[in-house]
């Protein structure tokens, strides 16, 4: 069965670290495009990063600098390294499999959620 | 503020068909991007629903359809169910951002 399953979320003070990781089975990960997607309390998707089956990496201009995206391909696993945490990284963190421009994200995980307070 | 632009909300009767827009510009939309759609039932991940423009993956009934033209989209569900009742997001791609990637603010369907 195709299935991505995100960890790591969790309460964490402004200005701190946290690394979120995506277990993807029945796939490949570093075969595909992956995906992380946000979404603060109460509002829309934003996406965050994505790494290319190539290794090229970008991010949306609110991380640029702050998040690091990588992938372990001994583990089949997506990470998000998160630095420098704001309060409005505040939100459910999604990963996915990203088929590309003319297929969409399939595969999508359960989500985990990231709260930045004091 | 969204680079993708939908109605915050429709509505519309059980068996009615209901239509949701999402409009960019000559940068995405309009620059031959393809667009997708996403349902996002109440307190789940999103659900890949349309893709490419207006293909179905499998097991998405064929109430929902896609379509687009110039610089918009739009989704269409006809013989609308309860079970609609969610949040519908167009997603593409945008080649004058820094960011490849650009959402749709979201549309919440309620089914009346």
């Amino acid at each position: 069965e195709v299935q991505l399953v995100e960890s790591g979320g969790g309460l964490i003070q402004p200005g701190g670290s946290l690394r979120l990781s995506c277990a993807a089975s029945g796939f490949t990960v570093s075969s595909n495009y992956m995906s992380w997607v946000r979404q603060a309390p109460g509002k829309g998707l934003e996406w965050v990063s994505v790494i290319y089956s190539g290794g090229s990496t970008y991010y949306a201009d609110s991380v640029k600098g702050r998040f690091t995206i990588s992938r372990d391909n001994s583990k089949n696993t997506l990470y998000l390294q998160m630095n420098s945490l704001r309060a409005e990284d505040t939100a459910v963190y999604y990963c996915a499999r990203d088929q590309g421009f003319h297929y969409g994200m399939d595969v999508w995980g359960q989500g985990t959620t990231v709260t930045v307070s004091s | 503020q969204s680079v993708l632009t939908q109605p915050p909300s429709v509505s519309g009767a059980p068996g009615q068909r209901v239509t949701i827009s999402c409009t960019g510009s000559s940068s995405n939309i309009g620059a031959g991007y393809d667009v997708h759609w996403y349902q996002q039932l109440p307190g789940t991940a999103p659900k890949l629903l349309i893709y490419g423009n207006s293909n179905r993956p499998s097991g998405v009934p064929d109430r929902f359809s896609g379509s687009k033209s110039g610089t918009s989209a739009s989704l269409a569900i006809t013989g609308l169910q309860a079970e609609d009742e969610a949040d519908y997001y167009c997603q593409s791609y945008d080649s004058s951002l820094s960011v490849p990637v650009v959402f749709g603010g979201g549309t919440k369907l309620t089914v009346l």
